[in-house]
């Protein structure tokens, strides 16, 4: 119930192409989901979030689709490029409390110039 | 900027030793956390704090104990470490009812 899936572990993708990091959950409750980026020697850090009263949320190249019926989410970056690469973590939570965030198993996306 | 702050990047330990690992934040945060991140395993609480002298156990507890004395100081104790707690170790806080999670930049301990 409270786990959430990542896939792919690992991604290769040419430079100026389409990354695509799927996520998907159980516990219906959950009612934020961010992504964090992750880059080596370095904590992660919030990308982008979305809550499940819409469907897409788009910052610049980054933009996250969400699918509520079939409890999955995805990361989208347009234009990837070598900068990008780095470990994607997704999560999920209940807003209330100390906010537990439950983490997917993380992707390392390498972005190939 | 927020600011969280680990005592160590890297440890070495011996099997059995106690170990200490210390996280500071400075917005004022309520809310602390300590993840372990393995490969593959993604981020998992060991333990997290709501308040001074408050505490509650993460998925992984076992093995681990905390410390929460001061607001900005959120304190990880392993009693007695083992080579499986070999990983790298995040803490993070978050408070004032926003929902970001500020990570600090991990102790790598290894232990022998």
């Amino acid at each position: 119930q409270q786990q959430v899936k990542q896939s792919p572990q690992s991604l290769i993708v040419q430079k100026g192409g389409i990354s695509i990091i799927n996520c998907a959950y159980e516990n219906t409750a959950f009612d934020y989901f961010p992504w964090y980026q992750q880059f080596p020697g370095k904590g992660p850090a919030l990308l982008i979030a979305i809550r499940p009263d819409v469907s897409e949320k788009k910052e610049g190249r980054f933009t996250i689709s969400f699918n509520k019926s079939a409890k999955q989410f995805s990361l989208h970056i347009m234009d990837s490029q070598p900068g990008d690469s780095a470990t994607y973590f997704c999560a999920a939570t209940q807003f209330q409390g100390a906010q537990k965030l439950v983490f997917g198993q993380g992707t390392r996306l390498t972005i190939n110039p | 900027d927020v600011k969280v702050t680990q005592s160590s990047r890297y440890l070495v330990k011996r099997t059995g030793e106690k170990v200490f690992l210390e996280c500071v934040q400075d917005m004022d945060h309520e809310n602390m956390f300590w993840y372990r991140q393995d490969p593959g395993l993604g981020l998992r609480l060991i333990y997290f704090s709501y308040d001074v002298k408050m505490k509650e156990k993460g998925d992984i507890p076992e093995g681990y104990s905390v410390s929460r004395e001061k607001k900005e100081r959120f304190s990880l104790i392993l009693e007695s470490a083992s080579t499986n707690q070999t990983s790298m170790y995040l803490c993070a806080s978050t408070g004032g009812g926003e929902e970001t999670q500020y990570f600090g930049p991990g102790t790598r301990l290894l232990v022998l």
